[in-house]
């Protein structure tokens, strides 16, 4: 079965500086891969989504992301963080013709001013 | 603005009340999901429905009754709730191809739900 790991539970980053936030993936085939955000006592606001192509994929609100296959992972990265950006971030899976989401436990980022 | 739309945002209830969440989407998506998620948690599937007929039941217990009356809209009907079932419930909708795998879901923005 995949899973999908987020080692890092909570990050702070002030603003303006660049943000990395890790994901790692297992399975055995190319997965199709997701980072969602999620605000306060909102639902989940999809940021970006690799399925095939180019590793690089570009997102909403200035993210970035890129699937690295040799290290199973799919990092998003922003360069200049905001202050609005503070927020629980989730990279998920779903593989095939599966229809269920797999969701990593999740990263809070928190911005100082 | 989420294009899928839940009501109500807040509920309270009762351990013996019946209430139901409900969820609509016009974007002609044709698979709709339930979610449950407790604070600080990633979201945990419960319910799946493709073309209007259930496809995933995550072994959710039976006082929670889902429901696809038409290609647009999905109820969650509670009954019997513990306090354990207290959470923010969310609603999905994403299209359905052949590459089912392929397809982001789009998520509402909740129902918080606290039973006393």
């Amino acid at each position: 079965a995949q899973s999908v790991t987020q080692p890092d539970i909570h990050i702070t980053v002030s603003e303006g500086a660049s943000l990395e936030l890790r994901c790692n993936y297992s399975y055995g085939a190319t997965p199709y891969l997701f980072w969602y955000v999620q605000s306060p006592g909102q639902g989940l606001q999809l940021l970006l989504k690799y399925f095939s192509g180019d590793t690089l994929v570009q997102g909403i609100k200035g993210f970035e992301a890129e699937f690295k296959r040799s290290q199973s992972s799919f990092n998003l990265r922003k360069p200049s963080v905001h202050w609005s950006d503070a927020a629980e971030y989730f990279c998920a899976v779903k593989t095939g013709t599966a229809s269920k989401l797999t969701f990593g436990t999740g990263t809070r980022l928190q911005v100082t001013l | 603005d989420t294009e899928v739309t839940q009501t109500p945002k807040h509920l309270v209830m009762g351990m013996t009340n019946k209430k139901s969440l409900k969820c609509e989407q016009h974007m002609g998506h044709r698979a709709m999901y339930w979610y449950k998620q407790k604070a600080k948690k990633p979201p945990e599937l419960m319910f799946v429905y493709s073309y209007e007929k259930l496809s995933i039941n995550e072994s959710v217990p039976s006082r929670f009754s889902p429901e696809c009356p038409n290609s647009s809209l999905l109820n969650l009907h509670l009954h019997a709730l513990q306090p354990e079932d207290s959470a923010l419930y969310l609603c999905a909708s994403s299209p359905l191809s052949i590459l089912l795998g392929n397809q982001p879901q789009h998520f509402g923005d909740g129902t918080r739900l606290s039973i006393l």
